[in-house]
């Protein structure tokens, strides 16, 4: 049983490229979110999705963008990286309303 | 909107000293709340949660906490701290009460002296 798994683990990015931070979970679980992690920040929601072809926006949209093909599947998308996404990205997954959430290892990106 | 404030962003005690994290919410909805741990280069895990049934929530690895809706807290303790309870732990409150998410604290990291 694999839970939620990220990928990829580390990530270096030049100002301006873009990726996608990769989030699958095999729970079955309708809920999924992405949240930063700064120190001494907390975690800040960044998009979440309560199911397939539903997405809203969290406390810091800015700068990403997501989607939701799959229950299985939440990629999240920087298109033009910026020194301010670097962070540690965590994907989470959830059975249902306030449920616990399942969290990820996270994905630990530099933006230079 | 929902809010936790976690009292301390280091905190340190002995070995087999009682451990409390501090926890304080602001909810204008009956809340949900929760604590988790965090190890080093690992996404975070569940330790306990509070939905309104018993004040008194018991946890994993020994871990404990009460809600106290007059002291609006909700603080985590353990009688006897061990080497391997190091880490940084979080408190976290229902966003809405509905499906988006939770609400975190900027988190307490726990030094354990030997």
């Amino acid at each position: 049983n694999a839970g939620v798994t990220q990928t990829p683990k580390f990530r270096i990015l030049k100002i301006g490229q873009s990726m996608t931070l990769q989030c699958a979970q095999d729970m079955n679980h309708n809920y999924m979110y992405w949240y930063r992690q700064d120190p001494g920040m907390g975690l800040k929601l960044i998009y979440y999705s309560v199911g397939a072809g539903i997405t809203d926006k969290g406390e810091v949209p800015n700068g990403y963008n997501v989607s939701r093909s799959t229950t299985e599947d939440f990629p999240l998308r920087l298109e033009l990286a910026a020194p301010s996404q670097t962070s540690v990205y965590f994907c989470a997954s959830s059975p249902g309303e306030v449920s616990p959430l399942h969290f990820g290892n996270g994905t630990r990106l530099t933006v230079t | 909107a929902q809010s936790v404030t976690q009292l301390g962003s280091h905190v340190s005690v002995s070995e087999g000293a009682l451990v409390l994290l501090r926890c304080n919410y602001s909810s204008s909805v009956p809340p949900y709340l929760f604590w988790y741990v965090q190890y080093p280069n690992q996404g975070l895990q569940l330790l306990l949660k509070y939905t309104s049934a018993a004040t008194l929530v018991k946890g994993i690895n020994g871990f404990e906490a009460e809600f106290k809706k007059s002291e609006t807290s909700f603080h985590l303790t353990k009688p006897s701290a061990h080497m391997s309870d190091a880490a940084e732990y979080f408190c976290a409150v229902s966003r809405g009460g509905g499906a988006d998410g939770l609400t975190f604290g900027k988190g307490t990291h726990l030094i354990i002296q030997p």
